[in-house]
C-alpha cells in the first residue's frame, strides 16, 4: 500500500482479555518498529524487527506482550490479560533498512482497557 | 546508555515569534539525530535530520545543528505560523536498533 496501515484504529476491551493489533508496513521495508504513546510519556519503544527476526525486544514491558512478523511483512502485537495501564496509542513504523533512515508511521491503534 | 531529553512544554507563542525547542542527548558512538513532528490528528512524520557533528538539518523554515561538544540538537525557526502548532519530538538512532525519542514538546501558536 501507499503507507503504513494499522488495524483496528480503535479497540475497547475489558480488563483481562487478550488483544491483537496489526501492522501492515510499506512494501519492501525490511525494518519494522512498534512504539507506545501515552499522555506525558512520549514515545516508548517496544520492539524492532529486521525481516522476520527481532534483534531488539528490550522495550516490551512484560511477558504479557509479544509480537511476531511473518513473510517479512505484516506484524502482530499481542497483549495478553490486558490491564488498564496498557491503555495507550500503539504506533507502528517501517523503514527501508534501519532507523538511520526516515521512518514512516501508521496512524496508530487507540487501545482502551476498561 | 542512549537517551534524549527535550524541554517540557507547552510552548505558547504568537505568530511570527522566534522558536527554540531544546534537545540534548546521551549516546554511545555517533548516532544520527532527528526531529519528528505530529500535527493534530495526523501521524508522526520526519521534519529534519543530521547525520554527523556540525551538520545542519533544515526543512519548512526549521533548522537544527548537530553539536557534539554540547550534545545538543536544538530546533529553531525564525518566524512561526499558526500552522506550526504541533507536537515536536527529538530522536536519536543508536546502532542496529530503533529510534529513541524524547517525550515531545507541544507548540501552540496563536494569531
Amino acid at each position: 500500500g501507499a503507507g503504513v496501515s494499522q488495524s483496528p484504529s480503535n479497540k475497547v476491551t475489558e480488563k483481562g482479555k487478550d488483544v491483537e493489533l496489526r501492522c501492515d508496513p510499506i512494501s519492501g521495508h525490511t525494518a519494522l518498529y512498534w512504539y507506545r504513546q501515552s499522555l506525558g510519556q512520549g514515545l516508548e519503544f517496544l520492539i524492532y524487527f529486521q525481516g522476520n527476526s527481532a534483534p531488539d525486544k528490550s522495550g516490551l514491558p512484560s511477558d504479557r506482550f509479544s509480537a511476531e512478523r511473518t513473510g517479512g511483512s505484516v506484524s502482530t502485537l499481542t497483549i495478553q490479560r490486558t490491564q488498564q495501564e496498557d491503555s495507550a496509542v500503539y504506533l507502528c513504523a517501517s523503514s527501508q533498512q534501519g532507523s538511520n533512515e526516515k521512518l514512516f508511521f501508521g496512524s496508530g491503534t487507540q487501545l482502551s482497557v476498561l | 546508555g542512549n537517551s534524549v531529553t527535550q524541554m517540557e512544554g507547552p510552548v505558547t507563542l504568537s505568530e511570527e515569534a522566534f522558536l527554540t525547542i531544546n534537545c540534548t542527548y546521551t549516546a554511545t558512538g555517533y548516532p544520527s539525530l532527528f526531529w519528528y513532528v505530529q500535527y493534530p490528528g495526523e501521524g508522526l512524520q520526519l521534519l529534519l535530520k543530521a547525520t554527523k557533528a556540525d551538520d545542519k538539518g533544515s526543512n519548512k523554515g526549521f533548522e537544527a545543528t548537530y553539536r557534539k561538544e554540547t550534545t545538543s540538537f536544538h530546533l529553531e525557526k525564525g518566524s512561526v505560523q499558526v500552522s506550526d502548532s504541533a507536537v515536536y519530538f527529538c530522536a536519536l538512532s543508536p546502532l542496529r536498533t530503533a529510534l529513541i525519542f524524547g517525550k515531545g514538546t507541544t507548540l501552540s501558536v496563536s494569531s
